[in-house]
């Protein structure tokens, strides 16, 4: 176990649909990440918190919107998304901001009918 | 702007031999390279990485070599073994941020 878990695995929504991504880690870190991961291309971030507040927004849509309440815990929030939204979320964790090791979670699978 | 260019997007090898993964960076001021694998499922892990004060890094079967003048890094595998089988992915730092590579899928034939 690597210390950072994702909720849920699997989630299937439709377009006006509001769901929730839930990530945890237990690693003492101070960085949090969202990643998209879709077929055949480079692994995408969307979002960087560094102790709880908000570094870095990659030119993601408004219709995906993250939380991150304390530095243990990363929300991604889900509304009126497009079927091309369709992939693999990852969250990772670092010791700091700075570049170190990712630590990744399994992933939340999603599918946007 | 940032970019990482990762070749092949497909390599197939027999057990027992060696695979090379490459990738080229675009931005000179990059200093840190590491190499994440990712079994079918599961979530990427970090193998080996490399910073710019050195040029190569081993570690058992696995080696990255780092060129600064021609900004391209790679991937040793040696001995290759069915549970080398997984897709590779590149990274390089810009600004505090890592920027992937699209990506290799490993296939180890026995």
């Amino acid at each position: 176990e690597t210390g950072v878990t994702q909720t849920p695995r699997h989630l299937v929504m439709g377009m006006t649909n509001k769901k929730s991504l839930k990530c945890e880690q237990h690693l003492g870190h101070n960085a949090m990440y969202w990643y998209k991961q879709s077929a055949k291309k480079p692994l995408e971030l969307m979002f960087v918190y560094s102790l709880e507040e908000r570094v870095e927004n990659n030119s993601v849509p408004s219709r995906f919107s993250p939380e991150c309440p304390n530095s243990s815990h990363l929300f991604l929030h889900l509304h009126t998304l497009q079927p091309e939204d369709s992939a693999l979320y990852l969250c990772a964790s670092s010791l700091g901001q700075t570049t170190g090791e990712l630590f990744f979670g399994e992933g939340s699978r999603l599918t946007v009918l | 702007g940032e970019n990482v260019e990762q070749h092949p997007s497909t390599l197939s090898v027999q057990e027992g031999d060696s695979a090379v993964i490459k990738c080229t960076y675009s931005d000179s001021a990059s200093n840190y390279f590491p190499w994440y694998k990712q079994e079918l499922g599961k979530r990427p892990q970090l193998i080996i990485d490399i910073r710019s004060n050195v040029g190569e890094k081993k570690d058992q079967r696995i080696a990255v070599t780092l060129n600064k003048t021609a900004k391209h890094f790679s991937l040793h595998i040696t001995e290759t073994q069915p549970e080398d089988s997984a897709v590779y992915f590149c990274a390089a730092s810009y600004s505090n941020k890592l920027v992937f590579g699209a990506g290799t899928i490993l296939r180890v034939k026995s």
